[in-house]
């Protein structure tokens, strides 16, 4: 299917565990990023990339890991998951720099970390 | 440290009336605006958008207004209808640098 998918789409885990959240995107966008959503925050950046094997931080990068080995895929891990990362987590995916700076997002995954 | 607000977390508004949403910035080196519109376990999707070159940009029943000496846009849904009813977020980004600044959101719900 065309578009920015992810996957899983609902995951509950512990505290303490490894947990890796996917994104994959079929439009060969150059840009890719990863938002959390929470109540009274709107929608914080994680981290982002602008190309295979550029990865840079966002505003609340700790406790996050991202890798972009192929320009489709951005998958998002948190290494040793915490209470206070329970949230719902967005990717988004946009062309490079031009006046349409639209960004496309996935339906979100939401993670509960028991 | 909040650069885009949106002060109000919700607004109800009569089927048929005007809706308006606002947006504050505080950082000036912001040039272009947009915002998003997102319904329950989907994503956001892009709704319209502005530069800062402008001060009024419309699409259909949605126009959004920029005041750069105020540091202020708006949203306008005319007439609303009870699709619109969703969370709304504004964002903004300077070019040159991909990242969007997103607000907090407000809940629109459209009164039948």
């Amino acid at each position: 299917d065309a578009g920015i998918t992810q996957s899983p789409r609902y995951k509950i885990t512990e505290t303490g565990r490894q947990v890796t959240l996917m994104c994959h995107q079929t439009w060969s966008h150059s840009y890719m990023f990863w938002y959390r959503q929470d109540l009274g925050h709107g929608l914080r950046l994680i981290y982002y990339s602008a190309a295979a094997d550029i990865t840079d931080k966002g505003e609340v990068p700790d406790g996050y890991v991202v890798s972009r080995s192929k320009t489709e895929n951005f998958p998002l891990t948190l290494e040793s998951a915490t209470r206070s990362q329970t949230s719902v987590y967005f990717c988004a995916s946009s062309e490079l720099q031009g006046l349409n700076n639209e960004q496309f997002f996935g339906p979100g995954t939401r993670l509960t970390v028991l | 440290d909040q650069q885009v607000k949106q002060n109000s977390p919700s607004l109800s508004v009569q089927e048929g009336r005007i809706s308006i949403l606002n947006c504050d910035y505080t950082n000036s080196m912001f040039d272009y605006f947009l915002w998003y519109k997102k319904y329950p376990a989907e994503g956001p999707t892009f709704l319209i958008s502005i530069s800062s070159i402008k001060d009024k940009n419309e699409d259909g029943r949605f126009t959004v207004f920029l005041n750069k000496s105020a540091k202020h846009l708006s949203l306008h849904i005319v007439p609303s209808q009870p699709g619109d009813s969703a969370v709304y977020f504004c964002a903004a980004l300077n070019f040159g640098n991909e990242k969007l600044t997103f607000g907090t959101g407000t809940r629109l719900t459209i009164i039948p």
